[in-house]
C-alpha cells in the first residue's frame, strides 16, 4: 500500500522560504502526478503545483512566481519550495498522488478524469514574526 | 483558469438522501473527483471517474454528471458522513495544466 510521508519546517518568519519534502513508500514513482496542496485555517483546498517522474511541472498561476517543485527519483521524493512567505501562506500543506485517465468517447472526442488517491498527513506551516 | 462552484453548506436528516453539486466548465470534459475531509484530517477520495469508489468507501456514496454539473449523492446518510466535501478536476482549457478544487460543501447530518 502506497504511503506518503512528508516533513519540513513548521514555523517561518516573513520573507523566508518554505521547504517541504514528501517521500513515496510502497509504490512506483512513475506514471503519476505528484502534487502539493494547501489549506489555510478554516478555508478550502488550494492546489499549489505538481511534478511527474521526469521532472515536468505545472504550477498554480497565482503562486507560480514563488513556487519550485523538484523531484529526486533515486529517493522517490519530491519537494516544495515557496519563497518570500507571508502570513497568508500559513496553512496545512499536503502532498498527494494524482492520476490522469483519458477515456475515448464517440465521434473522436475524449473524456478525462483526474483524482488524487493517496495523501500525506499534512504539515502545519505557520508564518509569524 | 477554470473554477468549480459548490454550495457552502448542505444538511440532511439521518438516513435520508443528500446530493452535493459542483459546477464548472471543466466538468464538460472531466468527470469530477470527490473528497471527504473531517476536522483535523487529510482529505479522503470517495468518488472518481464516472462513478468509481476506492476500496473501503461505502456504496451509499455515488457520483453522477450532466453537462457542467457533477453530483455526489449519499443515499442513507450516516452520522459519520458529516464532513466537508470537495470536488476536483483539471482545467480543460489550455493544455489541462491546472488542477482545480471547488470551495467545499459542509455537510451536516441532523
Amino acid at each position: 500500500q502506497v504511503q506518503l510521508q512528508q516533513w519540513g519546517a513548521g514555523l517561518l518568519k516573513p520573507s523566508e522560504t518554505l521547504s517541504l519534502t514528501c517521500a513515496v513508500y510502497g509504490g512506483s514513482f512513475s506514471g503519476y502526478y505528484w502534487s502539493w496542496i494547501r489549506q489555510p485555517p478554516g478555508k478550502g483546498l488550494e492546489w499549489i503545483g505538481e511534478i511527474n517522474h521526469s521532472g515536468s511541472t505545472n504550477y498554480n498561476p497565482s503562486l507560480k512566481s514563488r513556487v519550485t517543485i523538484s523531484v529526486d527519483t533515486s529517493k522517490n521524493q519530491f519537494s516544495l519550495k515557496l519563497s518570500s512567505v507571508t502570513a497568508a501562506d500559513t496553512a496545512v500543506y499536503y502532498c498527494a498522488r494524482g492520476h490522469v485517465v483519458v477515456v475515448p468517447a464517440a465521434h473522436g472526442f475524449y473524456y478525462y478524469y483526474y483524482y488524487m488517491d493517496v495523501w500525506g498527513k499534512g504539515t502545519t506551516v505557520t508564518v509569524s514574526s | 483558469s477554470s473554477e468549480l462552484t459548490q454550495d457552502p453548506a448542505v444538511s440532511v436528516a439521518l438516513g435520508q438522501t443528500v446530493r452535493i453539486t459542483c459546477q464548472g466548465d471543466s466538468l464538460r470534459s472531466y468527470y469530477a473527483s470527490w473528497y471527504q475531509q473531517k476536522p483535523g484530517q487529510a482529505p479522503v477520495l470517495v468518488i472518481y471517474g464516472k462513478n468509481n469508489r476506492p476500496s473501503g468507501i461505502p456504496d451509499r456514496f455515488s457520483g453522477s454528471s450532466s453537462g457542467n454539473t457533477a453530483s455526489l449523492t449519499i443515499t442513507g446518510a450516516q452520522a459519520e458522513d458529516e464532513a466537508d466535501y470537495y470536488c476536483n478536476s483539471r482545467d480543460s482549457s489550455g493544455n489541462h495544466r491546472d488542477v482545480v478544487f471547488g470551495g467545499g460543501t459542509k455537510l451536516t447530518v441532523l
